[in-house]
């Protein structure tokens, strides 16, 4: 278990809908990173937010969004659904001992499997 | 740009044999190097990085990887593998010294034949 929680677990959806995945980061970890992992694709980073601020962007389309909370939770929003978003979406956090940056050791949460009908 | 290739997608190894996986990186920059492990419907784990100093970097579980700069690799061994290291693995690589994403390889899946 690396600490890093994610919910749901699975989400079934239609195409053209809006979903929310959220993601809590391990105690203490102030930075939360997003990351979609498709057949297609392979794994992509999607974003990364730090102490409430975006910190770096990845392969994010523009019909996706995320943000992180004053209580260090993260959201990533995605909305306009397409059968090509069908993924498995990870949240990672990394620990705070470094400066937050991508050399810090990000722990992963368990995913979040979104299916787009 | 960086990015990263991972020469077998599958690679297929008898139980306490050794192995070695392969990771090719391009880079006009320093970069950072990662190996990260993803076992059956689990997240990633990292299994070692490599960010300066000695070439030979050593992880969990066993695993190893040098870092060749002349050669652009970063090649991940284990002299004796188990059943449990049935699994996929990920090389990454990210600029060095900046806020910069990780670029992941295409995953090569490791077999473990009893």
């Amino acid at each position: 278990d690396s600490g890093v929680t994610q919910t749901p677990k699975h989400l079934i959806t239609a195409t053209g809908q809006r979903v929310t995945l959220r993601c809590s980061p391990r105690s203490g970890d102030l930075s939360v990173y997003w990351y979609q992992q498709s057949l297609d694709q392979g794994l992509q980073f999607l974003i990364q937010y730090y102490n409430g601020e975006e910190r770096a962007k990845g392969n994010i389309l523009e019909r996706f969004s995320a943000q992180q909370f004053p209580d260090l939770h993260s959201e990533l929003n995605l909305s306009s659904l397409e059968l090509g978003d069908s993924a498995l979406y990870f949240c990672a956090s990394s620990d705070s001992l470094g400066s937050g940056g991508i050399a810090d050791t990000q722990y992963f949460g368990p995913g979040t499997r979104l299916t787009v009908l | 740009a960086q990015s990263v290739t991972q020469l077998d997608s599958q690679v297929p190894v008898f139980e306490e044999a050794p192995v070695e996986l392969r990771c090719n990186y391009s880079s006009s920059v320093s970069v950072y190097l990662f190996w990260y492990v993803q076992y059956p419907n689990q997240g990633l784990q990292l299994l070692l990085k490599y960010l300066s100093g000695s070439t030979l970097v050593k992880g969990i579980n066993g695993f190893e990887a040098e870092f060749n700069k002349s050669q652009t690799s970063f090649h991940l061994r284990k002299p004796s593998v188990h059943i449990s290291d049935t699994a996929e693995y990920f090389c990454a690589v990210s600029v060095a010294f900046g806020n910069e994403k990780l670029t992941f390889g295409t995953g090569t899946r490791l077999t473990i034949i009893p």
